[in-house]
């Protein structure tokens, strides 16, 4: 079947240390989001890319970083440098003709 | 910011239809109306989107107003399964450049009732 998947579904990590969370689609989708989430509130985007080794930032990018190094595949790192990193993530990808977003499962990261 | 208006909650009885008002007056020509739900803890779900059409598929239908200024979503017979926020969304076709990304607003929860 074809879909987005995250993982972890659940992460942890200490203050100050740097986190990936993955995102694989196999839908050959072009663009792909990420966007937080946090409790009682909407979407914001992180980061999107609309081609491989392309990339542009969102409205909250400041602390992450992201690579596109191949077309299914688009991770997300999560640096000692973001204050508030406790969110729940959100992946997303959209095909070429542009209709429906589909969205993975998200990764609830939580620092300690 | 969002573009669009929606009420921070609505209850449903079960089996009743469920009706979800979006307010988006500065929508322009190129945007479509699109519509998405999220279950607790889980990614949004597509539901439906359109221009200036009414349009229906197996989940829902979406009335758009003449002027295009306003939508309802209508769930026809909402099941408990039903409850979750529902976002209303307006976004340009234009694939190229930031105009096309979905702008998530706080949305409506809908609360169906037995």
């Amino acid at each position: 079947d074809g879909g987005i998947t995250q993982s972890p579904k659940y992460l942890f990590r200490k203050e100050g240390q740097n986190v990936t969370l993955s995102c694989e689609q196999n839908l050959n989708h072009d663009a792909m989001y990420w966007y937080r989430q946090d409790p009682g509130q909407g979407l914001r985007l992180i980061y999107y890319s609309q081609i491989v080794n392309d990339f542009q930032k969102g409205d909250i990018a400041e602390g992450y970083s992201v690579s596109r190094e191949k077309k299914e595949s688009f991770p997300l790192t999560v640096t000692s440098a973001q204050k508030n990193p406790t969110a729940f993530y959100l992946c997303a990808s959209i095909s070429h003709s542009y209709n429906e977003q589909f969205f993975g499962p998200g990764t609830r990261l939580t620092v300690l | 910011d969002a573009k669009t208006t929606q009420p921070p909650s609505m209850d449903c009885a079960e089996g009743r239809a469920a009706n979800l008002p979006c307010n988006h007056s500065t929508i322009s020509g190129n945007e479509y109306v699109y519509w998405y739900r999220q279950i607790h803890s889980q990614g949004p779900q597509y539901i439906i989107h359109g221009l200036k059409n009414n349009e229906t598929n197996e989940m829902a239908s979406l009335i758009i107003t003449e002027d295009r200024k306003s939508s309802t979503l209508i769930l026809p017979h909402a099941t408990l399964r039903d409850t979750a926020v529902y976002y209303c969304i307006v976004r340009s076709l234009n694939y190229g450049g930031s105009q096309g990304n979905l702008i998530f607003g706080k949305g409506t929860k809908l609360s169906v009732k037995p």
